[in-house]
This record gives C-alpha cells, sequence and structure tokens, in this order.
C-alpha cells in the first residue's frame, strides 16, 4: 500500500526559505519507472505543478519557479525534500506530494496515482 | 507554460451524461497520450481518475471515460451520481518536460 505524506512548518514569514518533507512508504525512489512531484494549490484555485524527481535523480521544476526551487530526495529515508525561497505571500497554498507511476521511460512520462493529504503553507508577516 | 483550458463551470441532472473539455496546444495535450483527469471533493487530495487519456485505474467506475482529438481531451461522466460532485482537473506532460495542470472545473450535480 503507497501512502504519502508532507510534512512542514504551516506559517512562514516573507522573503524565508520554505522546506517541505514528503515521507512515503510502500514503494521505494531507488526502484525503476517511479517519481514523486509536488504539487500546490493556493486556497479556492486551481492546482499548480512545482516539481519532480525521478529514481534515477532526474529533476524537472516548473519553469516559472525555478530560480527558487529544490527537490532532493533521501532514498534511505523514503524521503523527498522541497525548498523554495523567497517565499511571498502569493506562495499560500496547499502543497501535496505525489508518487508517479512511469511508463514512458524516454521521457519520464507517467501519471500522479497516490496523493498525500497535502499541508497547508501560509506566508505572512 | 499555460494552463490547460476547460470550463470553469458544468452541470447536469442524475442519470445524466456531461462531458469536461480541456485544451492545450500541440506541445502538450496534442502531442502526448499522457493526459490524466483527476477528481477532487472539498477539503481532499485529487484522486486519478483517468491516465494516458482514456485508461482507468482500478477502482475508477466505468462511468468515467475519457478521449483525445487534436489539442483537446475530453472526461465523460456518464449516469451523473450525486457522488461525482466535485471538482475535476485536467493535466498533461509537455515537450520541455514539464507537466501542466488545467484551470479545473465544478462538476454541480442538480
Amino acid at each position: 500500500q503507497i501512502t504519502l505524506k508532507e510534512s512542514g512548518p504551516t506559517l512562514v514569514k516573507p522573503t524565508q526559505t520554505l522546506t517541505l518533507t514528503c515521507t512515503f512508504s510502500g514503494f521505494s525512489l531507488s526502484t525503476s519507472a517511479v517519481g514523486v512531484g509536488w504539487i500546490r494549490q493556493p486556497p479556492g484555485k486551481a492546482l499548480e505543478w512545482l516539481a519532480l524527481t525521478y529514481w534515477d535523480d532526474d529533476k524537472r521544476y516548473r519553469p516559472s519557479l525555478k530560480s527558487r526551487l529544490t527537490i532532493t530526495k533521501d532514498t534511505s529515508k523514503n524521503q523527498v525534500v522541497l525548498r523554495m525561497t523567497n517565499m511571498d505571500p502569493v506562495d499560500t497554498a496547499t502543497y501535496y506530494c505525489a508518487h508517479l507511476t512511469v511508463t514512458n521511460w524516454i521521457g519520464g512520462l507517467g501519471q500522479f496515482d497516490y496523493w498525500g493529504q497535502g499541508t497547508l503553507v501560509t506566508v505572512s508577516s | 507554460q499555460s494552463a490547460l483550458t476547460q470550463p470553469a463551470s458544468v452541470s447536469g441532472s442524475p442519470g445524466q451524461s456531461i462531458t469536461i473539455s480541456c485544451t492545450g496546444t500541440s506541445s502538450d495535450v496534442g502531442g502526448y497520450n499522457y493526459v490524466s483527469w483527476y477528481q477532487q471533493h472539498p477539503g481532499k487530495a485529487p484522486k486519478l481518475m483517468i491516465y494516458e487519456v482514456s485508461n482507468r485505474p482500478s477502482g475508477v467506475s466505468n462511468r468515467f471515460s475519457g478521449s483525445k482529438s487534436g489539442n483537446t481531451a475530453s472526461l465523460t461522466i456518464s449516469g451523473l451520481q450525486a457522488e461525482d460532485e466535485a471538482d475535476y482537473y485536467c493535466s498533461s506532460f509537455t515537450s520541455s518536460s514539464t507537466v501542466v495542470f488545467g484551470g479545473g472545473t465544478k462538476l454541480t450535480v442538480l
């Protein structure tokens, strides 16, 4: 059974760096054809993809936020960490991590088939 | 990377069928058969309903189906039920090896 859970601060101040941890079970990020992604959702708004890391350490980022995002994996701890610098009130959102099953190895294409419950992060002074 | 275009809302009566469209470009929806659809109830995490345009994960009702024509993908829900009332999002991989979501569609079951 695959499960994921996000953890991190619920409140950050503007200009601070946000660090979120996704702790998962039921799969390993050292296994082929697996990825973990981060997706956020501002209150009342749409889902927004942020970043992806793959079993082979390939990493991808949302182009408009690439300079602010870093995604890393710790396969020994079954964790994926997302760092977002220079937080702003517009970054207030529920942040989800999700398991990606890869079915096209060449492009790393697949679908987010398991999601964490999400964690609400508020950016305010 | 612009969001995929979905209608803001659709509605239907119990038992009816509805279709939600998801329009992108040849660099995303039109270029890859990696369109997914997610259902999200209020306060809950999204749930995968359709992947690779038309495949249903195990456990998802066969009332849900997906298709694609050109740059537009579609989600059809037949035999509408009250429990189908939720927000629906499409997503696609892109030629830049990134992921893009749609703006979401609120389904109301009348």
